[in-house]
């Protein structure tokens, strides 16, 4: 499986937009980019995700790369319920089973 | 709708006790995984199954045995319960789109 870089720690203003890099030189062009977010004491809750094109949801946008050897999880203003891990996964298109392999994710911090 | 229920939530056992985690779904989903997390850490993929009676190993299985005899629920047991095998238990579900994995609230286990 391709892996991910994350910082492990970020820190954002309240109503600032944030912006989370995530690094995969070695992503492949079969592999999907997910995103998901773990609130304290919770189970991971799904994000967003893509391929290639930029995509945007209720709760995110995420920016691909053109060479797809990056993406920026983009949430557009934080607030203090997005205080959260928050993990970008690549999982490959033919992974039987939809496998996810998590990383240490990056330790976003909300201030008042 | 519930979502993904686990139980129990808390649970302390002794070296060399046996137990089992039951996961329950409720949304007709076909996969289901079993996942644990240490403290710090990302979430690791112990078993999992793309469908009733089928299951597979994931990253760390060794220890743990798991049983889907029905599609809504997943269980995970444990033989002989090892200190190494303190760490909160997640499960989570998908459908067939495989997008959105789904995860419940996660059981507490320690063994002393």
């Amino acid at each position: 499986d391709a892996k991910t870089t994350q910082p492990n720690s970020m820190e954002s203003n309240e109503e600032e937009p944030v912006h989370l890099p995530c690094n995969h030189s070695t992503i492949s062009g079969t592999d999907y980019i997910h995103w998901y977010r773990q609130l304290p004491s919770q189970g991971p809750e799904y994000v967003i995700h893509g391929l290639t094109s930029n995509v945007n949801n209720r709760m995110a946008s995420l920016a691909i790369a053109e060479d797809r050897k990056s993406s920026t999880l983009i949430l557009h203003r934080a607030t203090l319920r997005d205080a959260a891990v928050y993990y970008c996964i690549l999982r490959e298109i033919y992974n039987q089973g939809g496998k996810l392999i998590f990383g240490q994710g990056t330790e976003l911090s909300v201030k008042p | 709708n519930a979502g993904v229920t686990q139980t129990p939530k808390f649970r302390v056992l002794k070296t060399g006790q046996s137990m089992t985690l039951l996961c329950a779904q409720d949304m007709n989903h076909e996969y289901m995984y079993w996942y644990r997390q240490d403290p710090g850490m990302g979430l690791r993929l112990i078993h999992y199954s793309v469908g009733e009676g089928t299951t597979a190993k994931g990253e760390v299985p060794d220890g743990y045995n798991v049983s889907r005899l029905k599609k809504q629920n997943f269980l995970l047991g444990l033989e002989s319960a090892a200190p190494s095998q303190t760490s909160v238990y997640f499960c989570a579900s998908r459908t067939g789109q495989p997008y959105e994995q789904y995860f419940g609230p996660g059981t507490r286990l320690t063994v002393t």
